[in-house]
């Protein structure tokens, strides 16, 4: 159980495009979404939190404008890098979790995105 | 202010030996404690998790963990290493009461044939 997805598993786009990476929880409600990002070489830096029917809480310097996240059902939750640039691309990971005492968080496989 | 140290950034060692790969945290009272292995290219996949109870805990693939309270600690081990063990090895901190997870810089292990 606690399997978590997200699709595309890698993406390729040219400057200035939107790119619309998908995280879904498959066999669980997720009552929180979280998103990373990972540059080559070092750990995970937390981009946003977000609740499902809730805006996204974003980190300190993470540009909302920039990266839209949505979580608009139980399962589902989008990030959308607007006007990628090339200092966009990086790894991409969401993690997710249901309401317990534990608030475990269960990652996905990550999207890969690469900008020309 | 919360953190976590994993103090090697990077580790390596000869297939079939044993393996301690070290976490500490800084935190008021007991965290949630996970290490978490990630393959170049790949996700997180979970090794083990500590809540509460037995301060030894026993993990997939072989790997064991041990919570020391009285050292804010909580290192990784593995008594004989494979050359699939090579990965980079993530130490987190999920503060009870919270969502967020704190990660550490992470280990990154190269075994040697």
């Amino acid at each position: 159980g606690a399997v978590v997805s997200q699709h595309p598993s890698w993406v390729i786009c040219k400057s200035g495009t939107s790119v619309k990476i998908e995280c879904r929880s498959l066999d669980f409600q997720a009552t929180t979404m979280f998103w990373y990002r990972q540059f080559p070489k070092q750990s995970l830096m937390l981009m946003a939190t977000s609740n499902e029917g809730s805006k996204a809480t974003y980190e300190q310097g993470v540009e909302k404008d920039k990266f839209l996240i949505n979580h608009a059902s139980l399962t589902l939750s989008t990030l959308t890098v607007t006007s990628a640039h090339p200092e966009d691309s990086s790894f991409y990971i969401c993690s997710a979790s249901e309401r317990s005492s534990y608030n475990e968080q269960f990652f996905g496989p990550g999207t890969r995105l690469t900008v020309l | 202010a919360q953190s976590v140290t994993q103090p090697d950034i990077h580790i390596t060692v000869s297939e079939g030996a044993s393996l301690e790969l070290r976490c500490n945290y800084s935190y008021g009272a007991t965290p949630y404690l996970f290490w978490y292995v990630q393959s170049p290219g790949q996700g997180l996949q979970l090794l083990l998790k500590y809540f509460s109870g037995d301060t030894l805990v026993q993990g997939i693939k072989g790997f064991e963990a041990e919570f020391k309270r009285s050292q804010s600690s909580f290192n990784l081990r593995k008594p004989s290493v494979h050359w699939s063990d090579a990965a980079e090895y993530f130490c987190a901190v999920g503060p009870s009461g919270t969502y967020k997870y704190i990660f550490g810089t992470g280990t990154r292990l190269k075994v040697l044939a």
